[in-house]
């Protein structure tokens, strides 16, 4: 069984770039959600994709977007990056959506200088 | 949303001792309460979780307890051992999961 994987594991970025982080959710998984966790923090909900729409947000600006795959991969998409956005970027998948347990990647780790 | 808090932020115990972590959450529809440990540099893996047609969950030295009504729940550790020393997030979840602020947990030998 192939946990989940994301690419890559550390990024500079400069503020007002943009960024693409990746992730390959586990076998079997259809439910894949991404947060956000600053150093000495909690994980923060971005937002979830089920059969690759998004359906569930939680309180970040637009400029935070993303994708889901037919394949159940997905992507997390960051505009006009800002020197906040540094942190780690956790990419979890679940086999049913809010009622099992999540499964974490290793995470992104983004510095946006 | 849902909104999680957690408590305490920080706790330090003797080896040995029990360790208590406490959340509330808002979300009277939240039926699924995972509890995670992460340890430094690493993922957050789930120790044990609860739904919310149990009352109480026990799985060797750890256990977590629910009370719907109130809205809380609980993370136990009893005979703590140095390697039980990381951060421990507690999460409800009705269609997504939302996580706790962490708890820093100390084992002194």
């Amino acid at each position: 069984e192939t946990g989940v994987t994301q690419s890559p594991t550390h990024l500079i970025k400069t503020r007002g770039q943009q960024v693409t982080l990746r992730c390959s959710s586990q076998s079997g998984h259809n439910t894949v959600s991404w947060y956000q966790q600053a150093l000495g923090q909690g994980p923060q909900f971005i937002f979830q994709y089920y059969r690759e729409e998004e359906n569930g947000r939680g309180n970040f600006p637009p400029r935070f977007s993303g994708l889901q795959f037919p394949n159940y991969s997905s992507e997390l998409n960051v505009n006009a990056l800002e020197l906040d956005d540094s942190a780690l970027y956790l990419c979890a998948s679940s086999a049913e959506q809010g009622r099992s347990p999540l499964h974490f990647g290793n995470g992104t780790r983004l510095t946006v200088t | 949303g849902e909104n999680v808090e957690q408590h305490p932020s920080t706790l330090s115990v003797q080896e040995g001792d029990s360790a208590v972590i406490k959340c509330t959450y808002s979300d009277s529809a939240s039926n699924y309460f995972p509890w995670y440990k992460q340890e430094l540099g690493k993922r957050p893996q789930l120790i044990i979780d609860i739904r919310s047609n149990v009352g109480e969950k026990k799985d060797q030295r750890i256990a977590v307890t629910l009370n719907k009504t109130a809205k809380h729940f609980s993370l136990h550790i009893t005979e703590t051992q140095p390697e039980d020393s990381a951060v421990y997030f507690c999460a409800a979840s009705r269609s997504d999961m939302r996580f706790g602020a962490g708890t820093r947990l100390t084992v002194k030998p």
